[in-house]
Formats: structure tokens, sequence, C-alpha cells
């Protein structure tokens, strides 16, 4: 079964940081790009970062340019959402979502990351 | 990059047709056929229902249906069911140069 289970969600205060982990499991990870989607409360779905197969091409979205860093471990089928400097804004479910070729087919469940003091 | 423009929600009766709309530009819509919808349950993670515009992934009823017209793509339900009472929302590529991808702001389908 394809699956993805995200990680390391939680409390932080406002400019700490976090890393997310997403483990992927039931298909060939290294053989597929990834995504970082997340949805604020009560708000909708917000692409984050994508970073492509053997990690050597990464984006981010404008909000979270320099700030946030995605990178993979294909050894260990895992991919990861560095978060630094983060903002109340930075709030919200994180999803990791698997790209298959233009579209997202996979996601995980969620991790939910608040920013608060 | 700016979201994708859908309306905020839409109802209909058991066994009616929706139809959901899903606005973007000349760079993002308009230039790919490659607009995907997901359903979203409450608390639950998104579920993909059309990708590149049209097409159906296995699994999902025929009842859902894709199209786009210039910078405007739609999803279609027909035949109404309850359990298709969710929130809907597109998602378009949108070019290397910025953002990557982009979604639509969500659309609250409510089954009367």
């Amino acid at each position: 079964e394809v699956q993805l289970v995200e990680s390391g969600g939680g409390l932080v205060q406002p400019g700490g940081s976090l890393r997310l982990s997403c483990a992927a499991s039931g298909f060939t990870f290294s053989s597929y790009w990834m995504h970082w989607v997340r949805q604020a409360p009560g708000k909708g779905l917000v692409w984050v970062s994508r970073i492509n197969s053997d990690g050597s091409s990464t984006s981010y979205a404008d909000s979270v340019k320099g700030r946030f860093t995605i990178s993979r471990d294909n050894a260990k089928n895992t991919l990861y959402l560095q978060m630094n400097s983060l903002r109340a804004e930075d709030t919200a479910v994180y999803y990791c979502a698997r790209e298959q070729v233009w579209y997202y087919g996979t996601w995980g469940q969620g991790t939910l990351v608040t920013v608060s003091s | 990059q700016s979201a994708l423009t859908q309306p905020a929600s839409v109802s209909g009766s058991p066994g009616q047709s929706i139809t959901i709309s899903c606005t973007g530009t000349s760079s993002d819509v308009g230039s790919y056929n490659l607009v995907s919808w997901y359903q979203q349950h409450p608390g639950k993670a998104p579920k993909l229902m059309i990708y590149e515009g049209s097409k159906r992934p296995s699994g999902v009823s025929n009842r859902f249906s894709g199209s786009k017209s210039g910078n405007t793509a739609s999803l279609t339900i027909s035949g109404l069911q309850a359990e298709d009472e969710a929130d809907y929302y597109c998602c378009s590529y949108a070019g290397s140069s910025t953002a990557n991808w982009v979604f639509g702001g969500g659309t609250k389908l409510t089954v009367l």
C-alpha cells in the first residue's frame, strides 16, 4: 500500500525552528518528485515547496523562501522540511504529497504546526 | 503568485448536477492543461478526483468530470449524493519561473 506519514509537528514559539519528516512506503520513493502543501486552520490549501527525485532541484513559495528548506534522503525513503524563523502565519497542517507528473496522487495525513508564544 | 479563483460555496439537491469553476490566468490555467481537482472532507487529507483537466483516476466515480475553457477550469458533479458534501480545490501548474503550483481558494459543496 502506498503511504505517506508525516511527523514532527508541534507548538513552537515565533522565531523558532522545526523539522518535519514524511516517511514513504509502498512505492519507489527515489523515482518521484515530492511536495509540501499546507493548510491554515479553516483555510485553503497552499503549495509550499517541491523537490525533484534526486534532490538536486528545489523550489519554494515566496512566503517561505529563505526560511524553509526541503530535502530528502532516498536511502531512508524520507522527505523533510526544515522550517526556521517561524511566524504565526506559518501555523497550519502540513501535508507531504507525491507528484505523479503534474498532479498529487498520494497525500499524507498531515502534521499540525502551531506557532505561538 | 495569486491563488486561483473559486466560488466560496455551491449547493445542490441529491440527484442534481453542480459545476464548480476555477479561474486563473494565461500563466497557469490558460497555459497548461494540467488542472487537477481534490476533494477534502473535514479533518481528512485531500483526495485526487480529476487530473490533467479531465481525466479520472481509477476508483473515482464517473459522476465527476472536468473541463477547461480559456483561463477557467470546471468540475462538474452529476447525480449529487450526500457523500459528495465536502470542500473542493482546484490546482494548476504555474510554470517554473514563479511558484510551481497554485491552488484555488476552495469551494464548500453542500448537498441539501
